[in-house]
């Protein structure tokens, strides 16, 4: 069975800092692995996924993660926060089939 | 172009009852699925419907249920809602069935039960 776990519920950065947001996965097969944003109020909006191929994925926003299967970590990064980035971050894991897992997400609050 | 609609926004229903939430996917999508979001958590995979069939069933009891129709827009019912029933229930749509296809999710309907 497929599992993600986002390490930290809450996290709180300045304007202007790095953002880490973590993301360990559990799978038997190879992973489809995805990070999702929430706004308040608001459905998922899809920030960058990786299926296969290059493990360093770009995604909108300025986003960035890297999938490490040695660490089975998807860390999610931004070099620059912007208070725009105030939000619920979801991690989530899909394989071949259908089912895609979510973690409990993270809250980012980020400071002036 | 339209993204995924839901309806109602918001639901608010007694314990016993019987609701009925609708999703209109992306047009051109065939792939319909519903999520559970309870407050402070992540969502969780209730159904996947493809090309009318059902293609995946999360860890919900038989009150839930759910149907796709010819124009691949889908319905949830829950029957005897409970209380713990209370959530945001999120549509997803994509152009194929597969777990590497990215999901668009609509706005989510949020049902309260008293």
């Amino acid at each position: 069975a497929q599992s993600v776990t986002q390490l930290g519920s809450h996290v709180s950065v300045s304007e202007g800092a790095l953002v880490l947001l973590r993301c360990n996965y559990s799978s038997s097969v190879p992973p489809y692995l995805f990070w999702y944003v929430q706004y308040p109020n608001q459905g998922l909006q899809l920030l960058l996924k990786y299926t296969t191929g290059a493990t360093l994925v770009k995604g909108i926003n300025g986003f960035e993660a890297e999938f490490k299967k040695s660490e089975t970590s998807f860390h999610l990064t931004k070099p620059s926060a912007h208070m725009s980035d105030a939000a619920e971050y979801f991690c989530a894991v899909s394989d071949s089939v259908n089912d895609m897992r979510f973690g409990a997400g993270t809250r980012l609050t980020v400071k002036p | 172009d339209a993204g995924v609609t839901q309806s109602p926004t918001h639901l608010i229903k007694t314990r016993g009852q019987h609701v009925t939430l609708r999703c209109s996917p992306i047009s051109g999508h065939k792939s319909v699925s519903w999520y559970q979001q309870v407050l402070g958590q992540g969502p969780q995979f209730i159904f996947q419907y493809y090309e009318k069939e059902e293609r995946g069933r999360g860890n919900f009891p038989d009150r839930f249920s759910a149907r796709q129709f010819p124009n691949y827009s889908s319905e949830l019912n829950v029957n005897a809602l409970l209380l713990g029933d209370s959530a945001l229930y999120l549509c997803a749509s994509s152009g194929q069935a597969g777990g590497y296809n990215e999901q668009f999710f609509g706005p989510g309907t949020r049902l309260t039960v008293l």
